[in-house]
């Protein structure tokens, strides 16, 4: 059974301090790799999309992939309170499904 | 700009009774996906479809079923509803295999 684990968290950082998310995956000839942010009540949203080993910088955002050792992290610069949601790990495998981490939970505190 | 629109965006049904909610999109997709999600066990497939006339059965089909007549559209109906359905239901789609997906804003249903 394909796997992707997540830190179901909470999560707890101060503002302005980094957030740091991670999510490890058993399928070493997975394809690609993204991160969704989910807010309470509301759909997944993507925030990265990661296809290649190294880092990827969007902002304040930094998704970091590392086949070799099978996870992928995201990295969240000066945390603010809106970052405060759901973060979802999704990894497409080597037959092209997406398999889902069920989520950290990250609580950004004022 | 392209979306995804689900209805209703809240349901209350009873057991028994069949329930179909809808998924249109205006991305042009061939991809179209519908998971649930619960509390403890994050987003469930439930069938997909990759073009008109394909279907697939996900991990937790059972109790639903799908067709796929047009591109746009990918309603997903529960034959008779249980109390073990009741969860929110979300659409998404793809433009190829290797890409993200997009949400709907998902469907609330409660099965009374």
């Amino acid at each position: 059974q394909k796997e992707v684990e997540q830190n179901s968290g909470p999560l707890s950082v101060p503002e302005g301090a980094i957030a740091s998310l991670n999510c490890t995956y058993s399928d070493r000839g997975s394809q690609s790799f993204f991160w969704y942010r989910q807010y309470s009540g509301k759909s997944p949203e993507l925030i990265m999309s990661i296809y290649s080993n190294g880092d990827k910088e969007d902002g304040r955002f930094t998704a970091q992939l590392n086949k070799a050792s099978q996870y992928v992290s995201l990295l969240i610069r000066d945390s603010q309170p809106s970052d405060s949601a759901t973060y979802l790990c999704a990894v497409r495998d080597s037959n092209y499904q997406l398999i889902w981490g069920a989520g950290t939970k990250l609580i950004i505190k004022p | 700009d392209a979306e995804i629109t689900q209805s209703p965006r809240h349901k209350i049904t009873e057991t028994g009774r069949q329930v179909t909610l809808a998924c249109h999109q205006t991305w042009n997709h061939n991809n179209m996906f519908w998971y649930r999600q619960d509390l403890g066990h994050g987003l469930r497939l439930i069938h997909y479809s990759y073009g008109v006339q394909d279907t697939n059965k996900g991990e937790v089909s059972d109790g639903y079923s799908v067709s796929r007549s047009n591109t746009e559209d990918l309603p997903l109906t529960l034959e008779s509803a249980a109390s073990s359905q009741t969860s929110v239901y979300f659409c998404a789609t793809s433009g190829t295999d290797n890409s993200p997906l997009h949400f709907g804003n998902g469907t609330r249903l409660t099965v009374t």
